[in-house]
């Protein structure tokens, strides 16, 4: 069954910083790969999502993904976080691609922006 | 584009009693919706996923007579609680994803959530 690891559950930065939050998978085939993030309080917003095709997606507010599939990854970055950017992140996949498009989702990454 | 709706967006109801909980989806054709369960400081779990004018699928562990699912139309699909007791309270986020609207079928759309509490 696939999975998806959200390694760290908090990650604070400073404002200004470079973020990286990390993702991992557990899936066979070439999975369907997407970004989440929820304000407190809200549902979620897609940032960005991976099909096929180049494996760095950029996606809204100035987020970025990369695929990486000899390491199972598909690690969010943004070069330069800004306060507005604190919320949860979640990582999810593509439970089957051949049984609709129900998604597993990451435990959540809480990001904390300093000022 | 692509917009969930959720409504309402917080209710506070007495133990025993029912809650309807609307998702629509504003401007496409919702051929699938899911209902997620969230805990606080946790991530979403799959409750149900149904399809429109079918009856709703549900993950293994939901009591399916507990939280009845209704999609009757393309934009709406129903979450009823019923005889709500403490441990439901939680927050309840509805998804649609659409197969005949020009949107990517595997993209899940999101609605703001309703968080309900239970007294």
């Amino acid at each position: 069954a696939q999975s998806v690891t959200q390694p760290d559950i908090h990650i604070t930065v400073s404002e200004g910083a470079s973020l990286e939050l990390r993702c991992n998978y557990s899936y066979g085939a070439t999975p369907y790969l997407f970004w989440y993030v929820q304000s407190p309080g809200q549902g979620l917003q897609l940032l960005l999502k991976y099909f096929s095709g180049d494996t760095l997606v950029q996606g809204i507010k100035g987020f970025e993904a990369e695929f990486k599939r000899s390491q199972s990854s598909f690690n969010l970055r943004k070069p330069s976080v800004h306060w507005s950017d604190a919320a949860e992140y979640f990582c999810a996949v593509v439970r089957d691609n051949n049984a609709g498009n129900m998604l597993t989702f990451g435990g959540g990454t809480r990001l904390m922006v300093k000022p | 584009g692509a917009v969930v709706s959720q409504h309402p967006s917080r209710v506070i109801c007495k133990s025993g009693t029912s809650v309807k909980i609307e998702c629509r989806s504003l401007d496409f054709q919702a051929t699938t919706m899911f209902w997620y369960r969230q805990f606080p400081k946790q991530s979403l779990m799959l409750m149900a996923t149904s399809n429109e004018g079918s009856k709703a699928t549900y993950e293994q562990g939901v009591e399916k007579d507990k939280f009845l699912i209704n999609h009757a139309s393309l934009t709406l699909s129903t979450l009823t609680v019923t005889s709500a007791h403490p441990e439901d309270s939680s927050f309840y986020i509805c998804s649609a994803s659409s197969l005949n609207s020009g949107l990517p079928r595997e993209t899940q759309y999101f609605g703001p959530g309703t968080r309900l509490l239970v007294l």
